[in-house]
């Protein structure tokens, strides 16, 4: 396994389009992260997966973004309607879940949107 | 909410050490991260240590930990040009399932040879 990665790394659209974002996170890894990051900021957490279930979302995850995880395997995340305020970096992460211990987050590279 | 902070900034010769400061506000993390970035990459998992421990050395890395201050440090020994990137701290934050990480804006550590 390669580890968590993502597809594409880089994307330019046109203000108002639709683009779709893939992660394959680690194989036998049960949970999977999105996160976004500015640029000169920190990542921020965005929703988060347990197999196929969405358990959280946070409050940056406007009704333009949709993610899904249909198999528990791979996730896609769609913004709906870009704008340019959508411009960053799109950042994936998978862990394996355990009852006791340290879930240590494994990050892609990202897919770096440009909005213009 | 949590907050993580840090310096935005730290400049070094090579060969010398690095240290990178994070304070956090949310006593109730159990683990806290160091990840690396450099550019136009994804972040890499440097170290991390659980909450009960004051320190964790792993090579040429020492994190540090002060619960009482709520104050997390990396130390980086004979510090190399290849080690010039964005250091993120990163605090586990325990949702009602699961939990997610909170990251500081990240340093950016300029080696100089």
């Amino acid at each position: 396994d390669t580890g968590v990665s993502q597809d594409p790394r880089h994307k330019i659209t046109k203000r108002g389009q639709n683009v779709t974002f893939r992660c394959d996170p680690i194989s036998e890894h049960n949970r999977l992260y999105w996160y976004r990051q500015t640029l000169g900021q920190g990542p921020e957490f965005l929703t988060y997966f347990q197999n196929e279930a969405q358990l959280e979302k946070s409050r940056l995850l406007s009704d333009r973004f949709s993610a899904e995880r249909p198999k528990g395997s791979f996730s896609t995340l769609e913004i709906q309607r870009t704008e340019q305020g959508d411009s960053a970096m799109y950042l994936c992460a998978s862990s394996l879940a355990r009852l006791t211990g340290n879930t240590e987050a494994f990050f892609g590279q990202g897919t770096r949107l440009t909005v213009v | 909410g949590e907050d993580v902070e840090q310096s935005l900034f730290l400049s070094v010769r090579e060969g010398d050490s690095s240290v990178i400061n994070c304070t956090y506000t949310d006593s109730s993390s159990t683990y806290l991260y160091w990840y690396k970035q450099e550019p136009g990459a994804g972040l890499q998992l440097l170290t991390y240590i659980f909450s009960n421990m004051d320190m964790k050395q792993d090579q040429r890395l020492t994190v540090l930990l002060n619960k009482k201050d709520k104050h997390l440090s990396l130390r980086i020994a004979d510090t190399q040009t290849g080690d010039s990137a964005i250091y993120f701290c990163a605090v586990s934050l325990d949702m009602e399932y699961g939990n997610k990480l909170v990251f500081g804006a990240g340093t950016i550590l300029r080696v100089k040879s």
